[in-house]
């Protein structure tokens, strides 16, 4: 079936630092979502994209649907401890069609 | 404030025991999914529903079984947990054209001894 290509699969980053993590995929797509789970908890909507090249933030988040509309990227900037946890992007075909989701990327902030 | 409720949150249970996962959302949402999720790694739809008396198996096959008799209730079975159910299990509902995305429950953690 259709696949998501999340890269890196996981980042071990120091407190402060800036954040980028994206996701592509061979097909293309109309809608991009961004969702963060913190662990024992559900996915949580951060950012939504509808249009190619659209630009969004998400107080530090900032996320953006490629030209291509085959790719999307999410940025986060400052970070600090609480953003710790999996983001996964999410891409959807058609209104029609279900989320196809990528893989996750684990955010681990070093100590 | 969550707006899509599962229980329990955890269960352990032994093998060979009939279970049942509660979905319930208050959103009027149509279209409802249950993903199967082992810690940190990728979800598995396992099954979804685009309305009353509709279901649907999804990418990963699973023993459980749905049933979907009201709107906004979304029930998952296992006949006779094994071991190999151990998983968490979320489930998330959407308007039919998936606009806004899904929104997830907190999810329940099953264990099977």
């Amino acid at each position: 079936g259709q696949q998501l290509n999340q890269s890196p699969q996981s980042m071990f980053i120091q407190e402060g630092e800036d954040v980028s993590m994206n996701c592509t995929s061979s097909s293309i797509f109309n809608t991009w979502l961004w969702y963060k789970q913190d662990p024992g908890e559900g996915p949580v909507l951060l950012i939504a994209l509808y249009k190619a090249g659209e630009l969004t933030s998400n107080g530090r988040l900032t996320a953006q649907f490629g030209i291509t509309r085959k790719d999307s990227f999410l940025n986060i900037s400052a970070s600090i401890p609480s953003d710790v946890g999996i983001y996964f992007c999410a891409g959807q075909l058609g209104s029609n069609y279900q989320l196809i989701w990528g893989a996750g990327t684990k955010l681990i902030i070093k100590p | 404030e969550a707006d899509i409720y599962q229980t329990p949150r955890y269960l352990v249970i032994g093998t060979g025991k009939k279970i049942t996962l509660e979905c319930s959302q208050t959103m009027g949402h149509d279209k409802m999914y249950w993903y199967q999720q082992d810690p940190g790694m990728e979800l598995h739809l396992i099954h979804y529903s685009y309305g009353v008396n509709s279901t649907e198996k999804g990418d990963l096959s699973s023993e459980s079984t749905v049933s979907r008799i009201r709107t906004e209730h979304f029930p998952l079975t296992l006949e006779s947990a094994r071991p190999s159910h151990t998983s968490q299990y979320l489930c998330a509902s959407s308007f039919p054209d998936s606009q806004g995305g899904y929104t997830f429950g907190s999810g329940t953690r099953l264990t099977v001894v």
